[in-house]
């Protein structure tokens, strides 16, 4: 079946840079795209980006161009988020999430599997 | 300050049913842009109930179902239970971002 388990949680001073970790298994994790999502201590959900583990091709969302970076290993199954230059506000649970498709491969982006969070505390 | 507008709280007695609404713009769900939806109870992760407007994965029960008009979306739970009680969010694509946005998320208390 499906699993997708994340690395633990993470203490951070600000200015400081943190890399999770998600390991996905069950599925050929070559061709389903990976994304990250963030909420922030009783906050809603916030897209952070997403990778195609076949081709490494990578998006961000806007606001975290030029201080993220999504990595995979694709014979292992893993996805990878670093973010740098950390400040209070980037204090969230990260989840993994893998973004589901029909059996032809198309996909408005809906994400069916979900991992069980990563907690990044950045305090000083 | 979200694209995609929730109400912050709704809530119902058992068995009764509710309806929790996503209020987008012509640049997401009125693009068109699908909706999606998903549930989070007791702090857990976020689960999807239903993909692409209306439909609805293998395992979420049929209390849930979802509609989709105009720039407009809805999800709807019928025989309200005790273990539907939390936190619920709606997601699309917005063309002028380029990028999936969620709603700012509404918390179901069951009475």
């Amino acid at each position: 079946q499906v699993q997708i388990v994340q690395s633990a949680a993470e203490v951070k001073k600000p200015g400081a840079s943190v890399r999770l970790s998600c390991k996905a298994s069950g599925f050929p994790f070559t061709y389903y795209t990976m994304h990250w999502v963030r909420q922030a201590p009783g906050q809603g959900l916030e897209a952070v980006g997403w990778v195609y583990p076949a081709s490494g091709r990578t998006e961000l969302t806007p606001k975290f161009q030029g201080r993220v970076a999504i990595t995979r290993d694709t014979p292992a199954g893993m996805t990878y988020l670093e973010l740098t230059r950390l400040t209070t506000e980037d204090t969230a649970v990260y989840y993994c999430a893998r973004r589901g498709q029909t059996e032809s491969g198309y996909s408005s982006g809906w994400l069916d599997s979900w991992g069980q969070g990563t907690l990044v505390s950045v305090s000083s | 300050q979200f694209l995609l507008t929730q109400p912050p709280s709704v809530s119902g007695a058992p068995g009764q049913r509710v309806t929790v609404s996503c209020s987008g713009g012509s640049s997401n769900i009125g693009a068109p842009s699908d909706v999606h939806w998903y549930g989070q109870f007791r702090g857990s992760a976020p689960q999807l109930l239903i993909y692409e407007n209306d439909n609805r994965p293998s395992g979420v029960p049929d209390r849930f179902s979802a509609s989709k008009s105009g720039s407009s979306a809805s999800l709807t739970i019928t025989g309200l239970q005790s273990e539907d009680e939390g936190d619920y969010y709606c997601q699309s694509f917005d063309r002028d971002l380029g990028f999936w946005i969620f709603g700012g998320g509404t918390r179901l208390t069951v009475l």
